[in-house]
């Protein structure tokens, strides 16, 4: 089970986010964070904890191992207001996180 | 550029059935493992199924093991999922969405979606 927290973070543009996600057990760095605007399909903008994917800018960034993971955003910009997800890949069944709210 | 195209959604009646396809192209389809992921209305996201690119390994979701089923034809560059006693609670978009290698379980390319609405 991955838990994110907090499920709502209301911040200005040019503020830094922090986003969390927890694994109820160890996933190693197999994990991913994707980005999902309203009507569309998810992006996928981090993988592997902290790889960011093809043409994701630098102001987006992964940590963590084991069970704990942060994806932060270091200077907001309106683009990134969105529901952030993460998901493992560690084992069967793959599963996704609850998501984060990032709101102006 | 990869396109991933689903169709066969629609609405259903709970305990009927629904086949969903999706059309793949600008990539070599048959390198690629492939799932199905879902959100159902103002929710998250949960996977669904899997089916590995030349063999024959599939995966489900506990929600939906023994009722949905996957499949690929490389041929046609094509992936369905035939789904069985459908429930209300399997209403939500449909995804299909590429992994990024057979072996690296997470998705760099998804479809639109296509709708799923399961009611009386």
């Amino acid at each position: 089970v991955l838990t994110q927290s907090p499920a709502t973070l209301s911040l200005s543009p040019g503020e830094r986010a922090t986003l969390s996600c927890r694994a109820s057990q160890s996933v190693n760095t197999f994990l991913a964070w994707y980005q999902q605007k309203p009507g569309q399909f998810p992006r996928l903008l981090i993988y592997d904890a902290s790889n960011r994917a093809t043409g994701v800018p630098t102001r987006f960034s992964g940590s963590g191992s084991g069970t704990d993971f942060t994806l932060t955003i270091s200077s907001l910009e309106p683009a990134d207001f969105a529901v952030y997800y993460c998901q493992h890949y560690y084992n069967w069944p793959l599963t996704f996180g609850g998501g984060t709210k990032v709101e102006i | 550029e990869v396109q991933l195209l689903e169709s066969g959604g629609g609405l259903v009646q709970p305990g009927g059935s629904l086949r969903l396809s999706c059309a793949a192209s600008g990539f070599r389809f048959s390198d690629y493992a492939m799932s199905w992921v879902r959100q159902a209305p103002g929710k998250g996201l949960e996977w669904v199924s899997y089916v590995l690119n030349g063999l024959r390994t599939t995966y489900y979701a506990d929600s939906v093991r023994g009722r949905f089923t996957i499949s690929r034809d490389n041929s046609r560059d094509t992936l369905d999922l035939q789904m069985n006693t459908l429930r209300a609670e399997d209403s939500a978009i449909y995804y299909c969405v590429k992994h990024v290698s057979s072996w690296q379980h997470f998705f760099d390319s998804w479809g639109q979606g296509t709708l799923v609405t399961v009611s009386s």
